[in-house]
């Protein structure tokens, strides 16, 4: 049993470029999430999605881009990545509305310098 | 909306001494509530979850959590500790996108031998 999958695991960018973190889970969840973690503030959710096809923003969205094509990938994109955006990156999935439980990836640590 | 305080970025307690992790809630519903563990380089597990059934809640690892609606607490507990419990926990609350968590900043729980 995988559960939800992230690549890579660490990667360094250079101001302006742009790479996709990658999320899959093998659980058939509907509901898959994507989180940023910095130091001292907890998890801040960036997109959701209930579904293939439909996404939507969290709370702190900019300079960041989805896709959900099908239940099991929830990949994202940062475009011009800036030194804001070093963090570690988590990708979660539910099986139920209201957030029962969620299952984690284990994380990407990106760093923009 | 829906938010969670946590008291205390760091806690340390010595090894079979008493744990205790503060959470504190605001919201305008009737809360479901959660703990999360994260260990070193690992993503978050599922502690516990309170979803408005008994005000006690039991969850892995020897772990409990009370709901008080008067305190508007949700204090995650263990009567011995153990080396193994060093990690960061984060409180979270039902809220966001799709149901999404809202998670605190999170506490760091060291433990002294």
């Amino acid at each position: 049993n995988a559960g939800v999958t992230q690549t890579p695991k660490f990667r360094i960018l250079k101001i302006g470029q742009s790479m996709t973190l990658q999320c899959t889970q093998d659980m058939n969840h509907n509901y898959m999430y994507w989180y940023r973690q910095d130091p001292g503030m907890g998890l801040k959710l960036i997109y959701y999605s209930v579904g293939a096809g439909i996404t939507d923003k969290g709370e702190v969205p900019n300079g960041y881009n989805v896709s959900r094509s099908t239940t099991e990938d929830f990949p994202l994109r940062l475009e011009l990545a800036a030194p804001s955006q070093t963090s570690v990156y988590f990708c979660a999935s539910s099986y139920e509305q209201g957030a029962g439980k969620l299952f984690f990836g284990s994380g990407t640590q990106l760093s923009v310098l | 909306a829906q938010s969670v305080t946590q008291l205390g970025s760091h806690v340390s307690v010595s090894e079979g001494a008493l744990v205790l992790l503060r959470c504190n809630y605001s919201s305008s519903v009737p809360p479901y509530l959660f703990w999360y563990v994260q260990y070193p380089n690992q993503g978050l597990q599922l502690l516990l979850k309170y979803t408005s059934a008994a005000t006690l809640v039991k969850g892995i690892n020897g772990f409990e959590a009370e709901f008080k609606k008067s305190e508007t607490s949700f204090h995650l507990t263990k009567p011995s500790a153990h080396m193994s419990d060093a990690a960061e926990y984060f409180c979270a609350v039902k809220g966001g996108g799709a149901d999404g968590l809202t998670f605190g900043k999170g506490t760091h729980l060291i433990i002294q031998p």
